[in-house]
């Protein structure tokens, strides 16, 4: 499985937007970038993921460098809730069980 | 939908003692995945399973652990006997498997604590 590379800890402002990045330079061409978070005391829950294009939902926005090699997770205005480990993950679609291989995440510290 | 359940939430036992976790997926989901998280080692795929049947266990640390599906609502980790470094948070998920797409459900987690 292709790796991902994190900062390990980022800081933020209550409602400021903060950018997540992630590099995977290894990235094979059907690689899928997901994103999970986990909030203290609770499992990882999903939430963005991607291929090519950019990616909005109503969580995040996603952006992917053209060359796929990088991606950014962009929440729009960060909330204290927002205090979790963002995991950035590639999933291979060659063999569609659904894998995943956590890192060790980037833990995001909100600041009121 | 109650989403992913595991039982019990926390557990305590003794060193070479018999524990089994359990866990109720997401109805109509046809994965289903084990995780063990510890401060030192992260978050780690123990095994998977499709469609009721194990497809990767590599991730399973020994012979003290296994798992079984039985049905597509049910599942369970067995740990025997157990030892103290298996204290962690271990969490089952999810997933309705469409492509690359499908996102994982994890439950609440059970903590575990071998004493």
């Amino acid at each position: 499985d292709a790796k991902t590379t994190q900062p390990n800890s980022m800081e933020s402002n209550e409602e400021e937007p903060v950018h997540l990045p992630c590099n995977h330079s290894t990235i094979s061409g059907t690689d899928y970038i997901h994103w999970y978070r986990q909030l203290p005391s609770q499992g990882p829950e999903y939430v963005i993921h991607g291929l090519t294009s950019n990616v909005n939902n109503r969580m995040a926005s996603l952006a992917i460098a053209e060359d796929r090699k990088s991606s950014t997770l962009i929440l729009h205005r960060a909330t204290l809730r927002d205090a979790a480990v963002y995991y950035c993950i590639l999933r291979g679609s060659s063999s569609n069980t659904g894998k995943l291989i956590f890192g060790q995440g980037t833990t995001l510290q909100v600041k009121p | 939908d109650a989403g992913v359940i595991q039982s019990p939430r926390h557990e305590v036992t003794e060193m070479g003692q018999e524990v089994t976790l359990r866990c109720k997926p997401i109805s109509g989901h046809n994965s289903l995945f084990w995780y063990r998280q510890t401060m030192m080692r992260g978050l780690e795929l123990l095994i998977y399973f499709n469609n009721n049947v194990p497809i990767d266990d590599s991730g399973m640390p020994e012979d003290r652990f296994s798992a079984k599906m039985p049905n597509a609502s049910f599942s369970t980790l067995k740990i025997q006997p157990s030892e103290p470094r298996d204290s962690a948070v271990y969490f089952c998920a999810s997933s309705l498997i469409l492509l690359a797409g499908g996102e994982q459900f994890f439950g609440p987690g059970t903590r575990l604590t071998v004493l």
